[in-house]
C-alpha cells in the first residue's frame, strides 16, 4: 500500500494559464474525491468518483474546472484560465467499497500559486 | 444541513499534560464523525472515527474521541500530550444526503481546524 499520490506537489502559474493536476489512489479502492483548501480553512469538496463516474460536482467547481478519472484508476482536475482565486492547496482523497463508513485517505496535496 | 464546528482556533498545552480539542456537530439523523490531522504542508492522516458503537474511539498515536450524543460533541482527547503532536486538526462528519444521482457520495464536511501548540 504505497497510499494516495499527487502530481506535482506545487504549481507556480500565471494568471490565464491552464494546470492539470494528477491523483493516484490507493490501488483497490473504487471512490475518489477532490477537496480545495484555501489558507486557514477546512478542507472542501469538489468533486466525487465512483470507479470512473463522476456522481458529483459542488457548486464550487466553475465551468473553468473539469476532472476524469477515464479507466476508474488515476483522476486529473484541470483548471482553464486560472485566476488568483484558485490559489489553494487541492486534495485527493480515496476510499473503498463500503462508502461512507470507509475511511477517506488523501494524498499530500498539490498547492497552487496563481500569480 | 449537515456541520461540524471547532470553536477553538487554538489550543496550547504542556507537554505531559492531558489535551483535549473540541467539536460539536449538526446532523439529521446518526453521525458519521472523522478525525483528521495535518503538518505543514502535508495532506490530511487519519487518526479515528466513530460510526457506532462504543462512544469512546480510541485512534492512532494515542488519540481517543469520545461521541457524546447529548451535547452533539466528538471531542479529541489524549491523556499526555507530544511536542509532535503540534500540528492543525480537523474534525469532519460524513455528508447523509443523498446526491442527485441517488448515490450517497459520503463526501466529508470540515470544521475549520484547530491549531494545536505543545510546548515543552
Amino acid at each position: 500500500d504505497t497510499g494516495v499520490s499527487q502530481d506535482p506537489r506545487h504549481k507556480i502559474t500565471k494568471r490565464g494559464q491552464n494546470v492539470t493536476f494528477r491523483c493516484d489512489p490507493i490501488s483497490e479502492h473504487n471512490r475518489l474525491y477532490w477537496y480545495r483548501q484555501t489558507l486557514g480553512q477546512g478542507p472542501e469538496f469538489l468533486t466525487y468518483f465512483q470507479n470512473e463516474a463522476q456522481l458529483e460536482k459542488s457548486r464550487l467547481l466553475s465551468d473553468r474546472f473539469s476532472a476524469e478519472r477515464p479507466k476508474g484508476s488515476f483522476s486529473t482536475l484541470e483548471i482553464q484560465r486560472t485566476e488568483q482565486g484558485d490559489s489553494a492547496m487541492y486534495l485527493c482523497a480515496s476510499s473503498g467499497h463500503r462508502g461512507g463508513t470507509d475511511t477517506q485517505y488523501f494524498g499530500p496535496g498539490t498547492r497552487l500559486t496563481v500569480l | 444541513a449537515q456541520s461540524v464546528a471547532q470553536p477553538e482556533d487554538q489550543v496550547n498545552v504542556a507537554e505531559g499534560n492531558p489535551l483535549t480539542v473540541k467539536c460539536t456537530y449538526s446532523v439529521s439523523g446518526n453521525p458519521y464523525l472523522f478525525w483528521y490531522v495535518q503538518y505543514p504542508n502535508r495532506g490530511l492522516q487519519f487518526l479515528l472515527k466513530y460510526i457506532t458503537g462504543d462512544n469512546l474511539v480510541k485512534g492512532s498515536y494515542g488519540f481517543e474521541a469520545e461521541f457524546n450524543k447529548s451535547q452533539t460533541s466528538f471531542h479529541l482527547k489524549k491523556p499526555s500530550a507530544l511536542v509532535s503532536d503540534s500540528a492543525l486538526y480537523f474534525c469532519a462528519v460524513r455528508d447523509l444526503r443523498e446526491s442527485l444521482s441517488s448515490s450517497n457520495t459520503g463526501k466529508l464536511i470540515f470544521g475549520q481546524g484547530t491549531t494545536l501548540q505543545v510546548k515543552p
